[in-house]
């Protein structure tokens, strides 16, 4: 069964330096999509990033990078140059293709908090 | 993106009410979902649709119930609410690029009494 893991509850970064937030994954298909959401205080969720499993190349958004290392099963969001804006929840997940369920399964999401 | 809208964004009702949440999109997705989410905690599948006159209960059971007349518009009903059911409901649409990504409206943060 599919399952996504996020280890870290809470995540503290100083303003301006690069933060990872971890994410592992389980499945035994080859076909799958990997997505980070941005889900801040007001409640809305914001995609971030997607990585498909064939994609040779760690997908890049501006600030936002995944490391995405197939062996391990790990999807980890890089984020550079932390704002004060980067304050929220963070979730990671995953849906396997084809579309058997389309269905997308959620990690229990990190914390992240930006200090001056 | 999808152009995704939710109303009421809070709403506060007594036990017993029947209650609709909104849930609408402007960009002719067929896929659409709700999910229920307890603060801070992750999200959890409670119906979708795959299009019109389509509609299937998620992962987590839920009381509430989901019609699908339009392609742009996909309520959730709760014909009588609990305080049980205080809980923020987020509905999504899925399509475009990015592997078919599922975007989200931004919300209903509901409390029963």
């Amino acid at each position: 069964a599919q399952k996504i893991t996020q280890t870290q509850p809470g995540m503290f970064v100083q303003e301006k330096e690069a933060v990872t937030l971890d994410c592992t994954y389980d499945t035994s298909d080859q076909s799958y999509g990997l997505f980070w959401y941005k889900q801040p205080s007001s409640g809305e969720m914001i995609f971030l990033i997607y990585q498909g499993s064939y994609d040779e190349q760690n997908a890049t958004e501006g600030r936002y990078s995944l490391n995405f290392q197939k062996a391990r099963k790990s999807a980890n969001l890089v984020i550079s140059a932390s704002q004060l804006g980067d304050s929220a929840m963070y979730f990671c997940a995953m849906r396997e293709f084809p579309y058997n369920t389309d269905k997308l399964i959620f990690g229990t999401g990190t914390r992240l908090q930006v200090f001056p | 993106e999808a152009d995704i809208y939710q109303t009421p964004r809070y709403l506060v009702i007594g036990t017993g009410k029947k209650i609709t949440l909104e849930c609408s999109q402007t960009m002719g997705h067929d896929k659409m979902y709700w999910y229920q989410q307890d603060p801070g905690m992750e999200l959890h599948l409670i119906h979708y649709s795959y299009g019109v006159n389509s509609t299937e209960k998620g992962d987590l059971s839920s009381e509430s119930t989901v019609s699908r007349i339009r392609t742009e518009h996909f309520p959730l009903t709760l014909e009588s609410a609990r305080p049980s059911h205080t809980s923020q409901y987020l509905c999504a649409s899925q399509g475009g690029q990015h592997g078919d990504t599922q975007y989200f409206g931004p919300g209903t943060r509901l409390t029963v009494l």
